[in-house]
This record gives structure tokens, C-alpha cells and sequence, in this order.
């Protein structure tokens, strides 16, 4: 059965670092997202990509995040300078087309800064 | 604007007994609504949806859901529990494009004794 994965499972960085984190959509999927989980709390949208463009972000993504699709299989959430806050599991999840499509989530990247 | 209310984060069933998880939505437009299971240090797996089609969905491992609309509620029932339900289970509510975001409960985690 076709899977979204996501490396690494688990990422410890220094505040201030910059890490970036991987997502292979499944592959005839269009519509790509992030959203992440602080431990505790709701799990809440980041943003979302289609046609190699950010069609919604939230007010959570600012300008420490960014995404890309550097080639035709992978979907990169980027946070340039990481603060305590920002620890918490990240989720990747892609789409396909129709209106009655569901989002197919990874099994996230915990990231833990310290 | 789009928000899920799960009411109580924690619920208890015996092994054998009803399960009945509790989810109120409030959408601006006719809405797509989800329930997803994370079992530990796994991702978000879709159990249902409800896409404006029948208002009883059945989904996987025993699990339903009905929409009313007039009380704007998608509670989740499984007649009969069993261990390995024991997770916890999201509710969430899409405006209806399949770009859209999600927005998520709190969640509710599922205890099952034997």
C-alpha cells in the first residue's frame, strides 16, 4: 500500500540551527502539507503545496519556514533558525485529486530542540 | 471559519463495551469531516469521512459515524471494543476543497480495559 515517509523519525538540534526535514509524497499525489503536534496540544496546519507554489499557510508559518520540492519525489519543510518552541512532532501528508479525497499523513519527524 | 470540539480528552471503555467519541464541528460551508487514529509513535491513519454522500459512514476496524447536521455533530461509535483500539482519535473538519486545510480537535485518547 502506497505510504507517505518521512525521515528522519526523531532530529535533536541547537536552538539557532537550521534543520531541515524530508517527505516523500505518494507518488500520483498533487497537493502536499505540513502540520505539526506540540506534545499536549491540537495538531495544526502549516502549510499547503500545489503546483510547485504554497497555496495556504497559516499564521505559524513565517519567514524561519519555508518548503520545497527539490525534484519530483521529495517535499522539504525547512526552518532556518530553530527556537524551543518549534520542538514537536512534524507531520507530512500528501492528496490526490477529487473533491472527496483524503490527506494520506507520514508517521512524522519529532524534533527536539535543545 | 472552520473548528472541531472534542469533548473529553480522555475516555474508558471495557473490552466488549460501546465506544463513543464525541466530535461537534462548526464550518461556514457545508463541510468535509474526518476521524483519523494515531496509535503510539505512529502517524494519522483515516478510520472515515464524511463527504456530503450518506450521513452514516462506516470505516475501518468496526468504526461509524454519523453526520447530523442539525445538531453539527460526526461522533464516532464502535459497538464493541477491543484492546487494540486503544489509541487516540482525532476529529477534523475540511471547508470542502480538496487544498483545504485541515483543522483538527484535541483529541480524544481511548483507553480499552480488559
Amino acid at each position: 500500500e502506497p505510504e507517505v515517509t518521512q525521515t528522519p523519525s526523531h532530529q535533536v538540534t541547537q536552538m539557532g540551527q537550521e534543520v531541515i526535514l524530508h517527505c516523500v509524497p505518494i507518488s500520483n499525489h498533487l497537493y502536499f502539507y505540513w502540520y505539526r503536534q506540540i506534545l499536549g496540544q491540537k495538531v495544526e496546519f502549516l502549510v499547503s503545496f500545489y503546483n510547485n507554489e504554497i497555496s495556504e499557510k497559516s499564521e505559524i508559518f513565517d519567514d524561519q519556514f519555508s518548503v520545497e520540492r527539490p525534484d519530483g519525489s521529495n517535499f522539504t519543510l525547512k526552518i532556518r533558525s530553530t527556537k524551543l518552541e518549534d520542538s514537536a512532532m512534524y507531520f507530512c501528508a500528501s492528496s490526490g485529486t477529487g473533491p472527496n479525497t483524503e490527506a494520506f499523513f507520514g508517521q512524522g519527524t519529532r524534533l527536539t530542540v535543545v | 471559519a472552520q473548528s472541531v470540539t472534542q469533548l473529553g480528552s480522555h475516555v474508558s471503555v471495557s473490552e466488549g463495551a460501546l465506544v463513543l467519541l464525541r466530535c461537534n464541528y462548526s464550518s461556514s460551508v457545508p463541510p468535509y469531516l474526518f476521524w483519523y487514529v494515531q496509535y503510539p509513535n505512529q502517524g494519522l491513519q483515516l478510520l472515515l469521512k464524511y463527504t456530503s454522500a450518506a450521513t452514516l459512514v462506516k470505516g475501518i476496524n468496526g468504526f461509524e459515524a454519523e453526520f447530523k447536521k442539525s445538531e453539527t455533530s460526526f461522533h464516532l461509535t464502535k459497538p464493541s471494543a477491543h484492546m487494540s483500539d486503544a489509541a487516540e482519535y482525532f476529529c477534523a473538519v475540511r471547508r470542502g476543497s480538496t487544498l483545504g486545510r485541515l483543522y483538527f480537535g484535541r483529541g480524544t485518547q481511548l483507553t480499552v480495559w480488559p
